[in-house]
């Protein structure tokens, strides 16, 4: 049973780029997170994805935006990539039905902006 | 509004001494709470997790978390520390249901074991 998977697992990039991060969810999970993770902070949220819609967003800006696919897998696009981007992306499935159960997360992909 | 306080974002720890790490949390509606570990360039992997059924909660590799509701707090106890688990630990509260899930986490807790 394939758990999360996320592509790549690290990148560099220099400002003002763009970046696309991908994730498949957990077999069965229709529901994709996406959170960013600074070194020494906890996660923060970013967006969720639901039935190919944002169904809720977190504090980032507008640079930051995503995708569903009809097979559930997500895209996570940051443009103007800024010094502080710099983070460990991680992506989280659920499943939506199933209601507060606990979210299972990739490894993340590792980004540095130089 | 919800939010997770840890207290202490680095314990210590003798090899076979208890563990316990810190969670309050506020929430406006009758919380879900979990545990997750995250072990170095990794994801973050359940521990346990509380969804009001029993307040004291088993999770893996020997970890327990009870859920005080007048305490508003969800501390994670190991009776036995192993050199295996030093990691950092974060706490999350989370609400919603059919596709909307909004989960907050701490800023965790990094433990150190010391032989």
């Amino acid at each position: 049973d394939a758990g999360v998977t996320q592509s790549p697992t690290h990148l560099i990039k220099t400002r003002g780029q763009q970046v696309t991060l991908r994730c498949s969810p957990k077999s069965g999970h229709d529901t994709v997170s996406w959170y960013q993770q600074a070194l020494g902070q906890g996660p923060q949220f970013i967006f969720q994805y639901y039935e190919e819609e944002e169904r809720q967003r977190g504090n980032f800006p507008d640079r930051f935006s995503g995708h569903q696919f009809p097979n559930y897998s997500s895209e996570l696009n940051v443009n103007a990539l800024l010094l502080g981007d710099s983070a460990l992306y991680l992506c989280a499935s659920s499943l939506a039905l199933a209601g507060n159960q606990p979210q299972h997360f990739g490894d993340g992909t590792r980004l540095s902006i130089l | 509004a919800q939010s997770v306080t840890q207290l202490g974002s680095h314990v210590s720890v003798s090899e076979g001494a208890l563990v316990l790490l810190r969670c309050n949390y506020s929430s406006s509606v009758p919380p879900y709470l979990f545990w997750y570990v995250q072990y170095p360039n990794q994801g973050l992997q359940l521990l346990l997790k509380y969804t009001s059924a029993a307040t004291l909660v088993k999770g893996i590799n020997g970890f327990e978390a009870e859920f005080k509701k007048s305490e508003t707090s969800f501390h994670l106890t190991k009776p036995s520390a192993h050199m295996s688990d030093a990691a950092e630990y974060f706490c999350a509260v989370s609400r919603g249901s059919g596709g909307y899930q909004k989960v907050t986490f701490g800023i965790g807790t990094k433990l150190q074991v010391i032989p």
